[in-house]
């Protein structure tokens, strides 16, 4: 199976702030990765896909990268709605796998 | 709109069998694959498995292959999980999702697995 290392597990940054998540695939997934968010009591919303592909109706102040098999989400300048939990997913091969999560909290 | 809509779930014993549906709308459910994914309360995702779009087809997480089964019944646009022999472990809040990206997910639907 192919592992998401997902970094940091929380993360607490102020209103404006530039925040980063990270996925590390221990495989080369191509650009097979999603991010997506989990707003508290709902349901996880993707956000990109394909490693920097932006789904329909996010803002434009979430961003994907990828370096070679480590993957990136950006937030440029982190809002009160951005808050909740951020997951990765690789659906490069069965089974699909997703990271540990990312808890991100206002400072 | 697109919308899934997952029921089946509730209070069940270990060793039970159990299965959840998901009723779609909003698009051509033929037309795509669909998935199960579910979140432990611990907020762990764990991926379970997809299923083609003529239901010709599935992919299986190993550890629950040999207990879960997904279908499909494209003339009700509606997505199964058949769960069997549930252990404790099994509890979780359970989502069906559409096509390769997931991009969409239904709100969920809990099962909890204990005596």
């Amino acid at each position: 199976d192919i592992q998401m290392t997902q970094s940091p597990a929380s993360l607490s940054a102020s209103l404006e702030e530039i925040v980063t998540i990270t996925c590390q695939a221990s495989q080369d997934i191509g650009n097979w990765l999603s991010w997506y968010q989990q707003k508290p009591g709902k349901s996880p919303q993707l956000l990109i896909y394909g490693a920097t592909s932006l789904a329909d109706g996010v803002p434009s102040r979430f961003s994907g990268s990828r370096s070679g098999t480590q993957y990136s989400l950006k937030i440029s300048r982190l809002q009160v709605e951005d808050i909740g939990i951020y997951y990765c997913l690789q659906a490069y091969s069965a089974p699909n796998t997703f990271g540990a999560g990312t808890k991100l909290e206002l400072k | 709109e697109v919308q899934l809509v997952e029921s089946g779930g509730g209070l069940v014993q270990p060793g039970a069998s159990l299965k959840l549906s998901c009723v779609a709308s909003g698009f051509t459910f033929s037309d795509y694959w669909m998935s199960w994914v579910r979140q432990t309360p611990g907020k762990t995702m764990e991926w379970i498995g997809d299923i083609k779009y003529d239901g010709s087809y599935t992919n299986y997480a190993p550890s629950l292959k040999n207990r879960f089964t997904i279908s499909r019944d494209n003339a009700k646009s509606t997505l199964y999980l058949q769960m069997s022999n549930v252990r404790s472990e099994d509890t979780a809040t359970y989502y069906c999702t559409r096509d390769g990206e997931y991009s969409y997910w239904g709100q969920g639907v809990m099962v909890t697995v204990s005596s």
